[in-house]
């Protein structure tokens, strides 16, 4: 059985392109979510997607968007990039709405 | 809104127990979960509690009291390397079943020699 895995591992992006991370959720699970970690802090919780629909969002501004695919993988698409973005993205994975998560490893993400 | 307070630091000595502490305010309330995560890691999930009571799993242990708000996760026979930051995740939601999870500021747990 295989975990999380996301990609790429490592991401540099100039201030105002866009970014797209990718994340194949453990076999099993339905239920995707994103989070944001910068350093010294704990994850923030971006969106969630379950059955390809988004069911939750955190306090995050419209340009981070996502998606969900038949097969539970998913995508978190940020536009417009600003220094902030700059962190650790994390996806995680569930088999429900309910229980703990599953984290891949992460994408650090540096805008310059 | 919705928040959780844990210490952010906390010393123990090697094979001692350690409890870290997780109070939080929130609507709505799925359950409380513990994440450990090692400098450079990703989060690894340790338990989740919906309900009252006490989970034991290996060393790991984790209380919640939904009427007080308030759980707990205790590390028993300690290990150096169990040094890490520990999470404590709350998942909230609506009868429609739309949820958000917030995570704490995270504990430092140092395990000395």
């Amino acid at each position: 059985e295989t975990g999380v895995t996301q990609s790429p591992t490592h991401l540099i992006k100039t201030r105002g392109q866009q970014v797209t991370l990718r994340c194949s959720s453990q076999s099993g699970h339905n239920t995707v979510s994103w989070y944001q970690q910068a350093l010294g802090q704990g994850p923030q919780f971006i969106f969630q997607y379950y059955r390809e629909e988004e069911n939750g969002r955190g306090n995050f501004p419209p340009r981070f968007s996502g998606l969900q695919f038949p097969n539970y993988s998913s995508e978190l698409n940020v536009n417009a990039l600003e220094l902030d973005d700059s962190a650790l993205y994390l996806c995680a994975s569930s088999p429900g709405t309910g229980g703990g998560y599953t984290f891949g490893s992460g994408t650090r993400l540096t805008v310059v | 809104g919705q928040s959780l307070e844990q210490p952010s630091e906390v010393t123990a000595v090697e094979g001692a127990i350690v409890q870290i502490n997780c109070t939080y305010q929130t609507s709505g309330f799925y359950g409380l979960s513990w994440y450990q995560q090692h400098d450079g890691g990703a989060p690894t999930f340790l338990s989740y509690n919906a309900l009252d009571g006490l989970e034991e799993t290996g060393r790991f242990s984790s209380f919640l009291s939904r009427s007080d708000s308030y759980g707990y996760l205790l590390l028993q026979e300690l290990q150096m390397k169990d040094s890490a930051s520990y999470f404590c995740a709350v998942r909230m939601g609506n009868s429609g079943g739309y949820q958000k999870v917030t995570f704490g500021i995270g504990t430092k747990l140092q395990v000395i020699p």
